[in-house]
């Protein structure tokens, strides 16, 4: 069946800092990925999304891109803010399904 | 516009008690997903409906968990008998037709004592 898998955290990085989430996806034919955000105390926000190869979603200074030759679909932003501290969420949907399976989560912590 | 409601925020029961939740959608979304997010791992699928009509409820213990959505709007999610293993967050989503953004309410946190 479908899996994501993020890389384990926590991760901690100083303002300004640049920052790598990396995901990578098992499933068969194109599915449509995504990269969910969880502030303390809140619901699932979605952050950005790709629904072809080679898609860039970006979003409040996140990008990602659909890189299918590697299965990937890795996070960066340029320059962390306290404000970005929160769990991150790599999730996809299968070709014609609406179902959402996610990774396990990263937990960002920005410190000043 | 509203977002997804979710009641309550919080529940501690005893083992073997039953609960409910309860969850209203975002107005004119078809489809309702109910998730389990236990701690340290991302939501699973519990339940999909697809206006009052289940989709997918595969992941469902049907033993104990049971969920409806009547008249296409709200729906409620049961535990009966409720077990250690349970506690968790509880998450509810919508979305239009289709394999379009779901929203998340901000879920029921339960713990089974």
């Amino acid at each position: 069946g479908d899996s994501v898998t993020q890389m384990e955290g926590p991760v901690t990085l100083s303002e300004e800092a640049f920052l790598t989430i990396n995901c990578t996806y098992t499933a068969t034919g194109y599915p449509s990925l995504f990269w969910y955000v969880q502030y303390p105390g809140e619901g699932l926000q979605l952050l950005l999304k790709a629904t072809k190869a080679d898609d860039k979603g970006s979003n409040k200074g996140f990008e990602a891109t659909y890189r299918k030759e590697t299965t990937s679909f890795h996070l960066e932003k340029g320059s962390v803010q306290v404000s970005d501290s929160a769990v991150y969420f790599c999730a996809l949907t299968g070709a014609g399904s609406y179902q959402l399976t996610f990774g396990k989560g990263t937990k960002l912590s920005v410190i000043p | 516009e509203a977002g997804v409601a979710q009641s309550p925020r919080y529940k501690i029961i005893e083992k073997r008690q039953s609960v409910a939740f309860w969850c209203n959608p975002i107005s004119g979304h078809a489809t309702l997903y109910w998730y389990q997010q236990i701690l340290g791992q991302g939501p699973k699928l519990l339940i999909q409906f697809q206006n009052n009509g289940v989709v997918d409820d595969s992941q469902l213990p049907k033993d104990r968990f049971s969920a409806e959505r009547l008249k296409g709007v709200d729906s409620t999610l049961k535990i009966q008998p409720a077990k250690l293993e349970d506690s968790a967050v509880y998450l509810c989503a919508s979305s239009t037709t289709g394999p379009d953004t779901q929203y998340f309410g901000p879920g029921t946190r339960l713990t089974v004592l």
